[in-house]
This record gives structure tokens, sequence and C-alpha cells, in this order.
């Protein structure tokens, strides 16, 4: 099965330190999304791509959180400098339009 | 002190028992709809969608009727196993975009 790879699948640091967290897409799918999780929130969209263009990322940070694809096969999500409030499992997720998202394990982010 | 975060829905089943797992939404303008499954550690994986135009679908085990009218979606899991137990979410999207919007999720315990 075709499967949304997240690296690294966990990641702990000091704040202030910049995380960089990386996402392969499924091959075909022209949509990517990135998806923060924690207790308190739920899961919170923060920017998503259609054909590697930015559509929206509203949800995110500006100030500190970038998202970016190089080339289809490659989103990474930045963050400059970390704190401890970014603790978190960020996913990924890949999909075409009107079409299911499918997501990755998630990367586990923890800043001391 | 107290900690205060999302306070999950939770379901619990005797093995073997249907369960039934609910989700409200708000968009009338809502045209599709999905369930996640999530496992511990694990990114939601897709389980059954609908359309707008329908108002019940099946799949293996699985079944989700929709009611447009109360804005009412639920989804049941026949002759659930222990290896159902994860938190359930609901995601609606509507035709202006790829954009889905999560729930909160529900928790099933299956009991052996």
């Amino acid at each position: 099965d075709a499967r949304v790879t997240q690296t690294p699948r966990h990641k702990v640091t000091e704040m202030g330190q910049e995380v960089t967290m990386r996402c392969q897409p499924i091959l075909g799918h022209n949509t990517v999304f990135w998806y923060r999780q924690t207790m308190m929130q739920g899961l919170e969209l923060l920017a998503y791509f259609r054909n590697r263009a930015p559509l929206d990322d509203s949800g995110m940070p500006k100030d500190r959180f970038s998202a970016e694809m190089p080339d289809a096969t490659l989103a990474t999500l930045k963050i400059q400098p970390s704190e401890p409030r970014d603790s978190a499992v960020y996913f990924c997720a890949s999909g075409t339009v009107d079409q299911p998202q499918h997501f990755g394990d998630g990367t586990r982010l923890s800043i001391l | 002190g107290e900690s205060v975060g999302l306070h999950l829905p939770t379901l619990s089943v005797q093995e073997g028992d249907n369960s039934i797992i609910n989700c409200a939404y708000s968009n009338s303008a809502s045209d599709y709809f999905i369930w996640y499954k999530q496992e511990s550690g694990k990114g939601p994986q897709f389980i059954i969608d609908i359309r707008s135009n329908m108002d019940k679908r099946q799949g293996q085990r699985v079944t989700v009727l929709l009611n447009k009218t109360v804005k009412h979606l639920s989804l049941q899991i026949a002759a659930t196993q222990p290896g159902d137990s994860a938190v359930y979410f609901c995601a609606e999207n509507s035709n202006t975009g790829n954009q889905f919007y999560f729930g909160t999720g529900t928790s099933l315990t299956v009991i052996p």
C-alpha cells in the first residue's frame, strides 16, 4: 500500500533550536496538508498545498513557522525558533481534490 | 492543578456487540464526509466516506449513516473487535475546496 512517510518520527530538542519536519506524499497526490495534534486543541490544520502552491496557511504562526514544497515528493515544515508550546504531534496528509486524505504516522515533537 | 483539555466522548462496548459513534456537523454546505480511525501512536486512517447525495453507505463491518436534515453522521461497527479500540474522527468538506474540518473524536474501548 502507498503511504505518506514522515521523518523524523520523534524529535526532542531545546527551545530556540530550529526544527525541520519532512513529509513524502503519496505519488500522484497533488494536495498536501500539515496538521498539529495536541490534547488541548485536537487536530488543527496548519497549512495546505495544491500542486506545490500554498493555498492556506492561516492556521500557522507566521513568525516562527514556515511550510514549503521544494518538489512534488517533499514537503517541509520548519519551526524557528522553537518554543515549548510547539510540543505536539505533527501530521502530514496527502490526497487529491475531493478525495480522502491519507495521513502519515506523524512526528512527535518535544521542545524542552 | 487541574489539567484542561479536550474531553473526548468515550464509548465502551463488549466484544462482539455493535458500536455506534455519532458526529454532529454545523456547515449545511458540507457535502462530503469521512470517518477516520486513529490508533495510539499512529496517524488517522481512512475507514469510510459518504457524499451528501446518499444517506447510507456500507463497508466491511462498518456502515455510515448521514442525516442532512439534522446535520448528523453516525458510524456503526458490527461485531466490534478488540482491534477496533481507537479514537474515531468524523471530517466534513464542502465543495469549495479540499479542506476538511475534523471533529474532536470519540474514544472507543472494546472490552474482551
